[in-house]
This record gives structure tokens, sequence and C-alpha cells, in this order.
């Protein structure tokens, strides 16, 4: 499969865990963004890093959640001590070049479930 | 603040017909607009774009209309067919920006 993995697809933590989501993008590709989609919600931007850089990381929440793109492997999104409130779809995206048309290839999500 | 409006959460449509999907912004700055289309457990695809410099783009059964004046695009699919089924998000970033600033999307489903 060439398109962008993400795993795992379904992920269930109770409050005070960790909870970590890995991507690995599209063959070629080396941007990669995290957005996340709450209940009933549009999705949001939270962060975008290429190899072993973060560029932006201005939608994501100031504690608790950070993210890397190490030179070898995904691309990790991780939620220190989660609470219910994180409870929500993240979808990991890449692109070949900086994302200027806007045109994005995502991945089927990763569904946090905090009990 | 949601700078990117769908005011439609819902859309029913005969198979055949004309489906029209709107989505309204507020930022001048937008400089590309996008339609994603979603089916349940999965990821959103890219269905088509269209610059802030062109009024219209077709790809297909599928069209897309911006009218800048009245900060209004909608995504026009013709005909309809019960595949077409899923949430449409209507989407848009801003100049060097890379973001994409989504609207809350609408189930579009068509009736066989």
């Amino acid at each position: 499969n060439a398109g962008v993995m993400q795993n795992p697809r379904h992920l269930v933590r109770r409050r005070g865990q960790e909870a970590r989501l890995r991507c690995s993008p599209m063959k070629g590709h080396s941007h990669v963004y995290w957005y996340r989609q709450l209940p009933e919600e549009g999705l949001k931007f939270m962060v975008y890093l290429q190899k072993e850089n973060i560029i932006d990381e201005s939608g994501m929440p100031k504690e608790r959640f950070s993210a890397e793109f190490p030179k070898e492997g995904p691309s990790i999104l991780r939620i220190q001590q989660v609470v219910r409130g994180d409870s929500a779809a993240y979808f990991c995206a890449s692109s070949p070049t900086r994302g200027e048309t806007g045109e994005l290839f995502f991945g089927e999500g990763s569904r946090l479930t905090v009990l | 603040d949601q700078q990117v409006k769908q005011n439609s959460p819902s859309l029913s449509v005969q198979e055949g017909r004309i489906s029209i999907l709107n989505c309204d912004y507020t930022n001048s700055m937008f400089d590309y607009f996008l339609w994603y289309k979603k089916y349940p457990a999965e990821g959103p695809t890219f269905l088509i774009s269209i610059s802030s410099i062109k009024d219209k783009n077709e790809d297909g059964r599928f069209t897309v209309f911006l009218n800048k004046s009245a900060k209004h695009l909608s995504l026009h699919i013709v005909p309809s067919q019960p595949g077409d089924s899923a949430v449409y998000f209507c989407a848009a970033k801003g100049g060097s920006n890379y973001k994409l600033t989504f609207g809350k999307g609408t189930l579009l489903t068509v009736n066989p």
C-alpha cells in the first residue's frame, strides 16, 4: 500500500495514560501534517513537520502534546496524561512539497477514546 | 472564529439529479479552496480545488464555483450517484500558508 499509513487505527486509554500515534507518509513525501477532528467538528491543524524538524506547531495544545518526525521511521504524535477531551480522530497527511496548493494525502486516521 | 462555514449539515438527493454543496468563508487572504470527500472510518480524499484567481473549475462530474465578492463557493455534482454518498468538507488556505482551514462538513446522501 503506497498510501499514508497510520497506526493504531483505534486506541483506548484511561485518563492519565499516554497515547502514541504513528504515521508513515507516502513514499517520496517528506512533509507531514497532523490534524485533529473532534466529534461534530471539522479537521483542525495541529502541526507540520519535515524530516527531523518541526516547522509549525501552532495548532498543538501547549501542554501534554508533542510530535516528531525522525530521520528514520514514522512520525509520532504523543499525548501524555490523556484526558477525556482528547478523544478524537487524529489524521496524518503528507505531501511531496510544502503544500502550496493545499492538496494533501490523508491516512485513515487513528481514533483515540479516553475512558 | 469559524472562517470556513458549511451551513447545511446534510443534503439528500435522488440518483441522477444535481447535488449542490455550499461553503462560505470570511478570510479574504485565502488563495486556494478545496473540497475533500470522506467516507466513514476513512481519511479525507482530495476531490477538486480552485484558485482564487478563477471562478470555475471542472473535473468530470464535479464543478466548483467561486464567488469572491460574496465569499462563497459551491460544489456541483451532476449526475449524482449513490457512490457519492459521503461527508464533503470545504477547506481553504491562504498565501504561502500551508495550513488548511476546514468547514464542519456536509453529509450527502444520494438515494437510488
